[in-house]
């Protein structure tokens, strides 16, 4: 069964810290990996990363993939308020059709920025 | 803007009533969508896989009968809670894969904004 796990699963940090977020996974045919962002509703996309070592970059997001090692870390640097929010990592099978686009959720880091 | 639209966004019914959920995608067509329930602090579970033109696909444990799915176009599934109960009260979200804009290109999942069920 596929399994995906991020940690820690909860997070408190000041503004203007860098946190880093981890999920590991164990995925049969892996495609892609993605990281959302879930604050009251449904998560926005962030990031897809398909390709080993390659850093994605949005403003103060960052993320990179390692396919040898089965992980993936996002990090937000001099974090604002705003981002606190639940960050959601989810694996993705081949596109090969039908079902194989479905995604499997790790439980979701919960992150707190105090001011 | 939004890509995948949901409606309606909040419902409260009567235990024993059956409510139905819409999901669209906006700006291309999906042959295939997703259909998801969160509980409080937890995360998103898949129900079921609603096809086009086929019946749709569910995940272990989730019952047929009570969450009835209909793929009627390549741009809308619906997820009809029937005869709920309290315990159906979640928050569901549907997802559409977007068709890469690359021979081979992954497909980008969208979520829609989620409907907040309430049964009481």
């Amino acid at each position: 069964e596929d399994k995906v796990v991020q940690s820690p699963l909860s997070l408190v940090v000041h503004e203007g810290d860098t946190v880093t977020l981890n999920c590991s996974y164990e995925v049969t045919n892996f495609r892609s990996l993605l990281w959302y962002k879930q604050e009251k509703k449904a998560p926005t996309f962030l990031f897809m990363l398909t390709s080993s070592g390659i850093e994605k970059k949005s403003g103060r997001l960052s993320s990179i993939l390692d396919k040898k090692e089965l992980f993936s870390i996002l990090n937000i640097t001099a974090t604002q308020t705003g981002d606190s929010a639940v960050y959601l990592c989810a694996v993705n099978p081949p596109n090969s059709g039908g079902s194989n686009y479905k995604l499997t959720f790790g439980k979701g880091t919960l992150l707190t920025v105090n001011p | 803007g939004a890509v995948v639209s949901q409606h309606p966004s909040r419902v409260i019914c009567k235990s024993g009533t059956s409510v139905k959920i819409e999901c669209r995608s906006l700006d291309f067509q999906a042959t295939t969508m997703f259909w998801y329930r969160q509980f409080p602090k937890q995360s998103l579970m898949l129900m079921a896989t609603s096809n086009e033109g086929s019946k749709a696909t569910y995940e272990q444990g989730v019952e047929k009968d009570k969450f009835l799915i209909n793929h009627a176009s390549l741009t809308l599934s619906t997820l009809t809670v029937t005869s709920a109960h309290p315990e159906d009260s979640s928050f569901y979200i549907c997802s559409a894969p977007r068709p890469p804009s690359w021979t081979g290109g992954p497909y980008e999942q969208y979520f829609g904004p989620g409907t907040r069920l309430t049964v009481t």
